[in-house]
């Protein structure tokens, strides 16, 4: 979507090493969020941000770290990836924290741990 | 913590009406979300309640029970391209602000 970018799309990555994945914004939106899907699951929340430098746990915030250094952008780092990390990771962005402006997705970045 | 079930699979036949339901058990609820997401696609907005009742946008409609923590997203006139997984999503509030969370979706296949 125009206003959100995630990069990379696509990455293929060892078991042990660390990963970061960027999302970011150009809406100057305060909340930013970061999700994965899996199938039988759907989207679960890992990190979410609700402004500069403060973030906050999701579900499934194990093994997953963040940071918010400026508003733009959110960094979502695997610090040692495994296999059960291989997903699609989506981030949202959001302009309201009472969710009435709705939730924004980027276009996901596909990653596997082999 | 919450818990947000609907439907795995669905089909219908083209031009015909579907209704999708999504129940939730929550805290916090601050209102209720269904997105849109096609194959290798990001999730796209279609709806949002926070009262009781309908809202209406065009083919698309969704209702919202809070005192049930029920909803439907109801499509009308069904078109091949309505082909997707829909999501049902309820928003929290928590002290760090709103967290949305996910239902696990429903395939919708749409047939000739």
């Amino acid at each position: 979507d125009a206003g959100i970018t995630q990069s990379p799309r696509h990455k293929v990555t060892e078991t042990g090493t660390p990963v970061t994945l960027r999302c970011h914004q150009t809406e100057n939106h305060r909340y930013m969020y970061w999700y994965r899907q899996d199938p039988g699951h759907g989207l679960r929340l890992i990190h979410y941000s609700y402004g500069v430098k403060d973030t906050d746990k999701g579900e499934v915030s194990d093994g997953y770290s963040v940071s918010r250094s400026k508003t733009e952008d959110f960094l979502l780092t695997l610090e040692s990836a495994t296999s059960s990390q291989t997903s699609v990771y989506f981030c949202a962005i959001s302009d309201q924290g009472q969710g009435a402006g709705g939730y924004t997705f980027g276009s996901g970045t596909r990653l596997t741990v082999v | 913590g919450q818990n947000i079930d609907q439907p795995t699979e669905m089909t219908a036949t083209e031009g015909a009406i579907v209704q999708i339901n999504c129940t939730y058990q929550t805290s916090g609820f601050n209102g209720l979300f269904w997105y849109q997401q096609h194959a290798g696609e990001a999730p796209t907005f279609l709806s949002y309640n926070v009262l009781d009742g309908l809202e209406e946008k065009g083919r698309f409609s969704s209702f919202l029970s809070r005192s049930k923590g029920y909803s439907y997203l109801l499509l009308k006139e069904l078109q091949m391209k309505d082909s997707a997984s829909y999501l049902c999503a309820v928003i929290q509030v928590t002290g760090g602000g709103n967290k949305l969370t996910f239902g696990t979706g429903t395939q919708l296949k749409v047939e000739l």
